[in-house]
C-alpha cells in the first residue's frame, strides 16, 4: 500500500499567517491526490482535488501543488475558521490511503 | 441537495456482525462510485472500501478484507456495509461517501458510530 506522510503533525499559527502542509507519498501517484479539512464533530470536506484543483465553493486562500511524490497544501491569510485538521488522500492505487493528518491550531 | 444518511450503528459484542446502511438522495445514485471511510475515536481517517457505480467492482482495505462486504441497491438508492467478526479495532464512526470524477470524495454523510465492546 502507498503510504502518505504528512508534516508537520501539528502546527500553531496566527490569523493572517501563511502556512504550508506537506504530504509525501511512498511512491509516485501522479496527480491523484486530494486534500480535506475536518472540524471537530464534523465529516471532512474536500478542498483540493487532482493535486491542484480547487473544489467549488472553497476559498481561494487554499491552494495545492505537487506531482509524483511530493505535495503541498498552502493556506494564505489564515482565518479563524481555518483552524482544523487537514488530511491528504491518494487515489492512484488501491487500497486508497490517507495521511495521518495535520492539526492546525491557533497560536 | 446531496444527502447521505447512515443508519445501523450501535454497540456490538466482539465477534458479532452488524450491517450499516446509507440512504442517498439529491443525486443520481446509480451514476457514482461509493465508499465507506471510518474514523476511530480521536484518530485519523481510514479508507475502508469502495464499490463501483454498477456494483461490479469492489475494493477493500487489508484490515477488513474477508470480514466486510460492500454492496448497493441502485433501485433503492442505498449503500450497505456488512461487517462480520467485529473487533475492538473496528470501533469508529463510519462515513458513507460519494466519489466524483477528478479523484475526490465530495459528499460525506454525518457518520454512524459502531462501538465494539463486551
Amino acid at each position: 500500500a502507498i503510504q502518505l506522510t504528512q508534516s508537520p503533525s501539528s502546527l500553531s499559527a496566527s490569523v493572517g499567517d501563511r502556512v504550508t502542509i506537506t504530504c509525501r507519498a511512498s511512491q509516485g501517484i501522479s496527480s491523484a491526490l486530494a486534500w480535506y479539512q475536518q472540524k471537530p464533530g464534523k465529516p471532512p470536506e474536500v478542498l483540493i482535488y487532482d493535486a491542484t484543483s480547487l473544489e467549488g465553493g472553497v476559498s481561494s486562500r487554499f491552494s495545492g501543488s505537487g506531482y509524483g511524490t511530493d505535495f503541498t497544501l498552502t493556506i494564505s491569510g489564515l482565518q479563524p475558521e481555518d483552524f482544523a485538521t487537514y488530511y491528504c488522500q491518494q487515489f492512484n492505487s488501491y487500497p486508497i490511503t490517507f495521511g495521518q493528518g495535520t492539526r492546525l491550531e491557533i497560536k | 441537495q446531496v444527502q447521505l444518511v447512515e443508519s445501523g450503528g450501535g454497540v456490538v459484542q466482539p465477534g458479532r456482525s452488524l450491517r450499516l446502511s446509507c440512504a442517498a438522495s439529491g443525486f443520481t445514485f446509480s451514476s457514482y462510485p461509493m465508499h465507506w471511510v471510518r474514523q476511530a475515536p480521536g484518530k485519523g481517517l481510514e479508507w475502508v472500501t469502495l464499490i463501483s457505480f454498477d456494483g461490479n467492482n469492489k475494493y477493500y482495505a487489508d484490515s477488513v478484507k474477508g470480514r466486510f462486504t460492500i454492496s448497493r441497491d441502485n433501485s433503492k438508492n442505498t449503500l450497505y456495509l456488512q461487517m462480520k467478526n467485529l473487533g475492538g479495532d473496528d470501533t469508529a464512526v463510519y462515513y458513507c461517501v460519494r466519489e466524483r470524477s477528478g479523484w475526490k470524495l465530495d459528499s460525506w454523510g454525518q457518520g454512524a458510530l459502531v462501538s465494539v465492546s463486551s
